[in-house]
């Protein structure tokens, strides 16, 4: 089975900053990846899909690349609202596994 | 609008079985493969199976912590998606979400239900 990592395990960044989030796959995937993200106490939602499509609703700030087996997310301007747990999901084939997360806070 | 609404959690003993379910609403159910996702207390999210559409051939396939105890089916003439659970584990315990997408992105989440599994 394909394995899903991410980098870091947590970040602290300021309001406005730039915050690039690294998820990475055992074997090429294609561009079946997709990001969500939970905040505390809540349902995970989903922010892009296939790589680099934003999910309609969600923030311009957010923005995905890549394709295979290296992916990123970015904020491109954290907002304290940002505050949540991040995760990557490839769809490629079963199973759909999810990175371990990335959890952003507010430094 | 899209809603997902799951139930039938609580405690169960390990050995035990519980069977959730998952009311779909305000999309075509039939067409639409969906998944179940689950969340350990405090700890990330854990894919655990998803059923195609009865045109895409109805199959399953479940993670392997799950395999040959768990087993997702649907009933498309009531819009519903169940989740079998069969021997449960402590390790089980968890909130299990109902989500579209079994093949593609999740797009829309249910609520959750917890599932307890503790003697």
């Amino acid at each position: 089975d394909i394995q899903m990592t991410q980098s870091p395990s947590s970040l602290s960044a300021s309001v406005g900053d730039r915050v690039t989030i690294t998820c990475r796959a055992s074997q090429g995937v294609s561009n079946y990846l997709a990001w969500y993200q939970q905040k505390p106490g809540k349902v995970p939602k989903l922010l892009i899909y296939a790589a680099s499509t934003l999910q309609s609703g969600v923030p311009s700030r957010f923005s995905g690349s890549g394709s295979g087996t290296d992916f990123t997310l970015t904020i491109s301007s954290l907002q304290p609202e940002d505050v949540a747990t991040y995760y990557c999901q490839k769809y490629y084939s079963a199973p759909f596994t999810f990175g371990p997360g990335t959890t952003v806070d507010i430094k | 609008e899209v809603l997902l609404v799951e139930s039938g959690g609580g405690l169960v003993k390990p050995g035990g079985s519980l069977r959730l379910s998952c009311a779909a609403s305000g999309f075509t159910f039939s067409n639409t493969w969906m998944s179940w996702v689950r969340q350990a207390p405090g700890k990330g999210l854990e894919w655990v199976g998803r059923i195609k559409s009865k045109t895409d051939g109805g199959t399953t396939d479940s993670a392997a912590p799950v395999k040959g105890r768990f087993t997702i089916s649907r009933d498309d003439s009531k819009n519903t998606l169940s989740l079998q659970m069969n021997s449960l584990k402590t390790e089980d315990t968890a909130v299990y979400y109902c989500t579209t997408g079994g093949g593609s992105e999740s797009d829309y989440w249910g609520q959750g239900t917890l599932v307890t599994v503790s003697s």
